[in-house]
């Protein structure tokens, strides 16, 4: 168990609608990531937030949107779903910032939400 | 910029027989490297971590990687392979500053009875 949590495990959904994936954070962990995982493409980064502040964007479409809350744990809101948004979607978090630290440059990852858009 | 290559998609081994996992980086700086497993419906795992200490790095599950800078290679390695051992493999680069690592496209490992 990496301590890293996520909510809901499964979500199937239709084209043009809007879910919001949840994730917390190990205890003490500042950073948090968001990945998504498709046969496609892969693993792709989106996303990280550091201790409330957004601090690195990869490949995150306008039609996602993420922010952490005060209390740590993070939400990854996506909306006009496609059929190709259907992915595992991957949380991870970190002490400090991912390479900032030779220390701290583990991520522990969620188990990850599917999603399918039909 | 940095960028990480995994040179097999897939590789199968018998159960008992060595293990390789190719991975080559491209990266401006000193870069640290990390290989993480990910078994069938989990999250990835760290498996060894590169930080610049030394160049032979040993991890979890008997899993070991080096770190060659003159091949830009870090290749995984495990002498023996277990049925457990079947998973997928990312080798993944980072390099001090704000960025979060990069991945590589993964390598399935299929291990056979």
């Amino acid at each position: 168990d990496s301590g890293v949590t996520q909510t809901p495990k499964h979500l199937i959904t239709a084209t043009g609608q809007r879910v919001t994936l949840r994730c917390s954070p190990r205890s003490g962990d500042l950073s948090v990531y968001w990945y998504q995982q498709s046969l496609d493409q892969g693993l792709q980064f989106l996303i990280q937030y550091y201790n409330g502040e957004e601090r690195a964007k990869g490949n995150i479409l306008e039609r996602f949107s993420a922010q952490q809350f005060p209390d740590l744990h993070s939400e990854l809101n996506l909306s006009s779903l496609e059929l190709g948004d259907s992915a595992l979607y991957f949380c991870a978090s970190s002490v400090g910032l991912a390479g900032g630290d030779a220390n701290t440059g583990e991520l522990f990852f969620g188990e990850g939400s599917r999603l399918t858009v039909l | 910029a940095q960028s990480v290559t995994q040179l097999d998609s897939h590789v199968s081994v018998s159960e008992g027989t060595p293990v390789l996992l190719r991975c080559n980086y491209s990266s401006s700086y000193s870069p640290s490297l990390f290989w993480y497993v990910q078994h069938p419906n989990k999250g990835l795992q760290l498996l060894l971590k590169y930080t610049s200490a030394a160049t032979l790095v040993k991890g979890i599950n008997g899993f070991e990687a080096e770190f060659k800078k003159s091949e830009t290679s870090f290749h995984l390695t495990k002498p023996s392979a277990h049925m457990s051992d079947a998973a997928e493999y990312f080798c993944v680069v980072s390099y001090t500053g704000r960025r979060a690592l990069t991945f590589g496209s993964g390598t399935r490992l299929q291990v056979q009875p």
